[in-house]
């Protein structure tokens, strides 16, 4: 299984600003994703992170607030833009390196003031 | 679509215990099925599998077996820990969804001594 890293790991942020969370796969990986888990819910995919091309995102998540990137098979970032209190979260991303097992990094803890 | 349902939570349980956590998903395909665990301040990590029908997937005395005839893939361990102590989350992905995971709405454990 590869092994995946995300920082920051938490943050503290004002509303109204931005924050780059960025995700390293130690392999190359066929797929990537970011997931978002509001306080006590479950976890509810944002995007698929295309390498090379546009994310896709999923209902109710536009480019505009979530921004991704994914220049190579090893590496993502998102990024949560003009934050409001309503965006923390846990921003978590995944990959699946072949097969179609998910697994997952750390978490990034976002509080938004 | 597709859609997992978990059994409500928490759950309360004393040391060595029987555990049981109800999964049941609906789903168009084959789907493979998946058991995630949290802990407490920590990102997901993949408890166990299955692929396909009848499958059983077993890791660290849990065990669940994919039951396509009652759509179901039950969590149990046969005797809790208290460091079994975390968020269960039963999902599933199919080929057809791009392997996207959805999630069920988890299950919190809390094992006393």
């Amino acid at each position: 299984s590869a092994v995946i890293s995300q920082k920051p790991s938490r943050d503290i942020c004002q509303r109204g600003t931005s924050l780059t969370i960025q995700c390293q796969v130690d392999s190359q990986v066929t797929m990537m994703f970011w997931y978002r888990q509001q306080p006590g819910q479950s976890l509810t995919l944002i995007a698929t992170a295309n390498q090379g091309s546009e994310a896709t995102y999923e209902s109710g998540f536009v480019i505009d607030k979530f921004p991704i990137s994914r220049p190579n098979l090893t590496f993502s970032t998102l990024t949560v833009s003009n934050m409001s209190p309503e965006d923390s979260s846990i921003y978590l991303c995944s990959s699946i390196a072949g097969g179609e097992t998910q697994y997952f990094g750390p978490g990034t803890r976002l509080l938004v003031l | 679509g597709n859609s997992v349902t978990q059994m409500e939570g928490p759950v309360t349980l004393s040391e060595e215990a029987f555990l049981t956590i109800n999964c049941t998903y609906t789903a168009t395909g084959y789907p493979s099925l998946f058991w995630y665990v949290q802990y407490p301040g920590e990102g997901l990590q993949l408890l166990l599998k299955a692929t396909k029908a009848d499958d059983k997937g077993s890791n660290k005395g849990f065990e669940a077996t994919y039951r396509k005839e009652t759509t179901s893939f039950h969590l149990e361990k046969g005797s809790v820990q208290v460091s079994d102590s975390a968020v269960y989350f039963c999902a599933l992905s199919d080929r057809d969804s791009s392997y996207k995971l959805i999630f069920g709405s988890g299950t919190r454990l809390l094992v006393r001594p």
